[in-house]
């Protein structure tokens, strides 16, 4: 399985601010997807980062609130924009493995917006 | 849209029991996938199932594609405390559906020592 490297861990943010979450992977990867997981959920994908090319996102989410970089087959960003209390989630990276439908997740980012 | 249903949601189990939990959808899955996910981390995967009937082990788990592709159970026996965390299912839904994975809604296992 692949190694995913996701920072930040954590964070506290205030109201009205941005935050950007990075995703790393040791080896080139063809999907690329961020879930969110509200508390005491379970997990909801938020869109599909596809490299070279605008994500693909899940209905209930949208390209101004969760603008999705993939520069190239190790890389993405997540940004949370114009947060609010209610965006207080973790926020995971995922990677497919050689089989599509084998995911495999970073550790996530725990977000607090006050 | 497609729903799985998990079930229980929580367990308080004695080390040394057997534990088992299941998930169930009105949905057919072409695969089925079970994760453990420990506080503060990630969800990491235990075991992938790809056909109908397929029983699978993984040390002391052991899971089953049930045999209407609706359903799966995950046993887990002789269950120690590091057993501790949240276990979800996933399903994935065939490529004309989409092809995209749903979760479970998550059974949350104690384990006293």
């Amino acid at each position: 399985s692949a190694v995913i490297s996701q920072k930040p861990s954590r964070d506290i943010c205030q109201r009205g601010t941005s935050l950007t979450i990075q995703c790393q992977v040791d080896s080139q990867v063809t999907m690329m997807f961020w879930y969110r997981q509200q508390p005491g959920q379970s997990l909801t994908l938020i869109a599909t980062a596809n490299q070279g090319s605008e994500a693909t996102y899940e209905s209930g989410f949208v390209i101004d609130k969760f603008p999705i970089s993939r520069p190239n087959l190790t890389f993405s960003t997540l940004t949370v924009s114009n947060m609010s209390p209610e965006d207080s989630s973790i926020y995971l990276c995922s990677v497919a493995g050689y089989r599509s439908e084998k995911l495999f997740f970073g550790s996530g980012t725990q977000l607090s917006v006050l | 849209g497609q729903q799985l249903n998990q079930s229980p949601q929580s367990m308080f189990i004695q080390e040394g029991e057997d534990v088992s939990m299941n998930c169930t959808s009105s949905s057919i899955f072409n695969t089925w996938l079970w994760y453990k996910q420990d506080p503060g981390e990630g969800p990491v995967l235990l075991i992938a199932l790809y056909k109908a009937g397929e029983l699978t082990s993984n040390g002391r788990l052991t899971a089953q594609f049930g045999i209407t592709r609706k359903d799966s159970f995950l046993n887990i026996s002789a269950s120690i405390p590091s057993d501790v965390g949240i276990y979800f299912c996933a399903g994935q839904l065939s490529p004309n559906q989409g092809g995209k994975l749903i979760f479970g809604q998550g059974t949350e296992l104690s384990v006293k020592p």
